[in-house]
């Protein structure tokens, strides 16, 4: 299967402050990556949708201005957790699928906001 | 929308076959697909099926029925190491985003 990675796996930072995730899919040009969270316990939402080149498709109830998605090559799309605070804790995964089949995720990113 | 439901528990001993179920909804159907994930780590890919039918990859089969909205994840001679949540995610035609029910968490005793 294709390899995505994630980076940093895991962080702290302090209420207020803004924390970038980074998702790259190394073996394959991904024109879209999605980006999930999941509560401890609780299965993946879907937050959005990444699309290369042009401004990613949010799910309902997620804040396009508080979670940033930039897109900028077929490798690489970033999540900017802006202003985070304690309720921002969780874990977010990216995926990415070749040529519009399965998806294949990341390692995660495990965000804990003090 | 999607409604995705798979039970929350199972229970299977070790070298035996357990088969989780999933069930969903959804306006329009492109592909059905099954992750393991481990506590603490990201999903792994297990099975994908879009026709009706049995797939079938090692241990583990998967099982499709497009009509009544039904699939099932068949693990055979488990393994302590199959102990972790099994997420069933639906496609549907309006993207690539998967939709994802609540998980099974499989537990595998001695």
């Amino acid at each position: 299967g294709a390899v995505v990675s994630q980076h940093p796996s895991r962080v702290i930072c302090k209420s207020g402050t803004s924390v970038k995730i980074e998702c790259r899919s190394l073996d394959f040009q991904a024109t879209t990556m999605f980006w999930y969270r999941q509560f401890p316990k609780k299965s993946l939402m879907l937050m959005a949708t990444s699309n290369e080149g042009s401004k990613a498709t949010y799910e309902q109830g997620v804040e396009k201005d508080k979670f940033l998605i930039n897109h900028a090559s077929l490798t690489l799309s970033t999540l900017t957790v802006t202003s985070a605070h304690p309720e921002d804790s969780s874990f977010y995964i990216c995926s990415s699928a070749e040529g519009g089949e399965t998806q294949y995720f990341g390692p995660g990113t495990r965000l804990l906001v003090l | 929308g999607q409604n995705i439901d798979q039970p929350t528990e199972m229970t299977a001993t070790e070298g035996a076959i357990v088969q989780i179920n999933c069930t969903y909804q959804t306006s329009g159907f492109n592909g059905l697909f099954w992750y393991q994930q481990h506590a603490g780590e990201a999903p792994t890919f297990l099975s994908y099926n879009v026709l009706d039918g049995l797939e079938e990859k090692g241990r583990f089969s998967s099982f499709l029925s497009r009509s009544k909205g039904y699939s099932y994840l068949l693990l055979k001679e488990l393994q302590m190491k199959d102990s972790a949540s099994y997420l069933c995610a639906v496609r549907d035609i309006s993207g690539y985003a998967l939709n994802f029910g609540k998980g099974t968490s499989l537990l595998v005793t001695p």
